[in-house]
Formats: structure tokens, sequence, C-alpha cells
């Protein structure tokens, strides 16, 4: 089955600066990647998703990449403010039985 | 438009009883997958209901089952409950499948002692 690995596991960096989250999978057939953040005791989020066809998705100060040669993905948020603090999951769904498999998940610390 | 709501919020139950959970999707949303999420990992997927239909099951035994019902609304079942079940449930609830994005719920917190 997909196995989702995401790196690293904690991540502190100073406002203003960017931040690299990086995930890879195992299942070539996987073909949606989104990304969730979930703030301390809140739901996961949605704040951004790429579909295997396109190599690079951008919304404002967060951008997703695909590499499906080396099945790997990566969140990129540029001008971090504290409120970007949280932890991110990456996630790939494997479509015969619609499994969407989550990475372990990436603390984000922003210090202002 | 309304999100997806979870109840109960809390729960304890003692090894070996029953406890159903319940989750309703939001507004327009058919899909409802349900998902466990240990204290610092990511969610595990347990299963996903479409259009009242199991269509999908992770890597769970079969003391957990689930339903849909016509409004969509879902309900994830266990018996008996072992320790390690203890963990948040989060029902996430999407437009005609998971590659649609998530809209999760707030999650039920289970104890179980």
């Amino acid at each position: 089955g997909e196995n989702v690995e995401q790196h690293p596991s904690t991540l502190s960096v100073q406002e203003g600066d960017s931040a690299v989250i990086k995930c890879t999978y195992s299942d070539s057939a996987s073909n949606y990647f989104p990304w969730y953040k979930q703030e301390l005791g809140k739901r996961p989020q949605l704040i951004i998703d790429i579909r295997s066809n396109v190599g690079e998705k951008k919304d404002q100060r967060i951008a997703v990449t695909l590499n499906k040669t080396a099945k790997h993905f990566s969140l990129h948020i540029t001008e971090t403010q504290p409120e970007d603090s949280a932890v991110y999951f990456c996630a790939a769904l494997q479509y015969n039985n619609n499994d969407m498999r989550f990475g372990a998940g990436t603390r984000l610390t922003v210090k202002p | 438009e309304t999100g997806v709501t979870q109840s109960p919020t809390h729960l304890i139950k003692t090894r070996g009883q029953q406890v159903t959970l319940r989750c309703s999707s939001q507004s327009g949303h058919n899909t409802v997958s349900w998902y466990q999420q240990a204290l610092g990992q990511g969610p595990q997927f347990i299963f996903q209901y479409y259009r009242e239909e199991e269509n999908g099951r992770g890597n769970f035994p079969p003391r957990f089952s689930g339903l849909q019902f016509p409004n969509y609304s879902s309900e994830l079942n266990v018996n008996a409950l072992e320790l390690d079940d203890s963990a948040l449930y989060l029902c996430a609830s999407s437009l005609e499948g998971a590659d649609y994005g998530y809209t999760f719920g707030s999650g039920t917190r289970l104890t179980v002692v």
C-alpha cells in the first residue's frame, strides 16, 4: 500500500523567512496530494492541493511542487508569520480504495 | 452553509465496551471518511462511505464498522474496545470523493480505560 514519509518533523523559522516541508510517497498510482494545517486542538484544514498532471501550484504565500518521477512533493511557505505556526500534514490519495495516506506531520514554529 | 459536526466531543469507555460516534457532513457533500488520529501522529484512514455504500477501507479490523444515512450523515461503530483504540476520531466530508478536498470535523476524543 501507499506509504507517505514527511520531513522534517519539526521546523523553526524566523518571521519573514521561508519554510519548506518535504514528502515522499511510494505508490506511483497516487495522483492527488493535499496539504493540511492543524492548529493545536483544532481540526485539520485543507490549505492547498495538487494533482499529478500539474507540477506546481501557488496560492499567495503558499506553493506546492510535485515531482512524479521522484515521487516527492513539497510545501513552500514564504514570508512566514507567527500565525503560520501549526502542524502541517501532507497526504497522498490511493484511488483504488480511496485511502488518503497522511504523513506523520511537521510542527512549524514561526518566531516573531 | 454548515460545516462538519461530530458528536460527542469527548467520551470515556471501558475496555470491551462498544461505542458509536456520529458525524453530520457538510451541506452538499455525499462522501464521508473516518480517520483515527493518535497523539502526535497523522490521521489514519478507517473507511469511506459514498452514497450510503462503503467504497474504501484501511487496515482496521472488522470490529470497526460504519453506516451512512440517506442525508449523508454517518456513524462509526467500534466493538470490543481495546486500550489502543484511545485516539481522536475525525470525520471528513467531501463532494464526490476524496480528491475534491476534505472538510474535517473537530473530532471525538475517545479514551478507553
